[in-house]
């Protein structure tokens, strides 16, 4: 089954810095990759998400890439402010539509 | 508004109680899933249904059980809640190749 490693656990960053989380998935199936952020105390709220056929989708200050032969995507934030301090995770499941397999999830705090 | 709903949003109960948790969703979405996760913790899944009278155990079934007897409605259940079962419990929903949307979740608490 899918396998979805995450890192780093724990990011710290000055406002207005760039931050990045990767993940690496084991399985050469999944097509399908999203990212959640989680604010304390909330749902997961989708930001952002990609599929196999793209390398690449930006949405304002969000992007992610995609590397299928390498089996690892990221997560990029610019200009980073307070507010996008959060838990983020990574997921990878297969277009078919079977089960989101998630990242252990990464605690983004920004400092201003 | 077309949105995922939980109830209860917040539950203390003895050891040994049976609970059951709801979950609808007004989306029309035909999978539906259950996480378990501690504040801010892994999400782990539990249980997950692709369609009516269609359900399957996730890596923790913790005891559980679910049941998908209407695509609105997935309700998990507890038979005889233990305080290690003291956790944020999330539903999700959507439709194939999409993204989940989750419920405001569950959070339990086994005395």
């Amino acid at each position: 089954g899918e396998n979805v490693e995450q890192h780093p656990s724990t990011l710290s960053v000055q406002e207005g810095d760039s931050a990045v989380i990767k993940c690496t998935y084991s399985d050469s199936a999944s097509n399908y990759f999203p990212w959640y952020k989680q604010e304390l105390g909330k749902r997961p709220q989708l930001i952002i998400d990609i599929r196999s056929n793209v390398g690449e989708k930006k949405d304002q200050r969000i992007a992610v890439t995609l590397n299928k032969t390498a089996k690892h995507f990221s997560l990029h934030i610019t200009e980073t402010q307070p507010e996008d301090s959060a838990v983020y995770f990574c997921a990878a499941a297969n277009q078919a539509g079977t089960a989101l397999i998630f990242g252990k999830g990464t605690t983004l705090s920004v400092s201003s | 508004e077309a949105d995922i709903y939980q109830t209860p949003r917040y539950l203390v109960i003895g050891t040994g109680k049976k609970i059951t948790l709801e979950c609808s969703q007004t989306m029309g979405h035909d999978k539906m899933y259950w996480y378990q996760q501690d504040p801010g913790m892994e999400l782990h899944l539990i249980h997950y249904s692709y369609g009516v009278n269609s359900t399957e155990k996730g890596d923790l079934s913790s005891e559980s059980t679910v049941s998908r007897i209407r695509t609105e409605h997935f309700p998990l259940t507890l038979e005889s809640a233990r305080p290690s079962h003291t956790s944020q419990y999330l539903c999700a929903s959507h439709r194939t190749g999409y993204g989940y949307t989750f419920g405001s979740g569950t959070r339990l608490t086994v005395v």
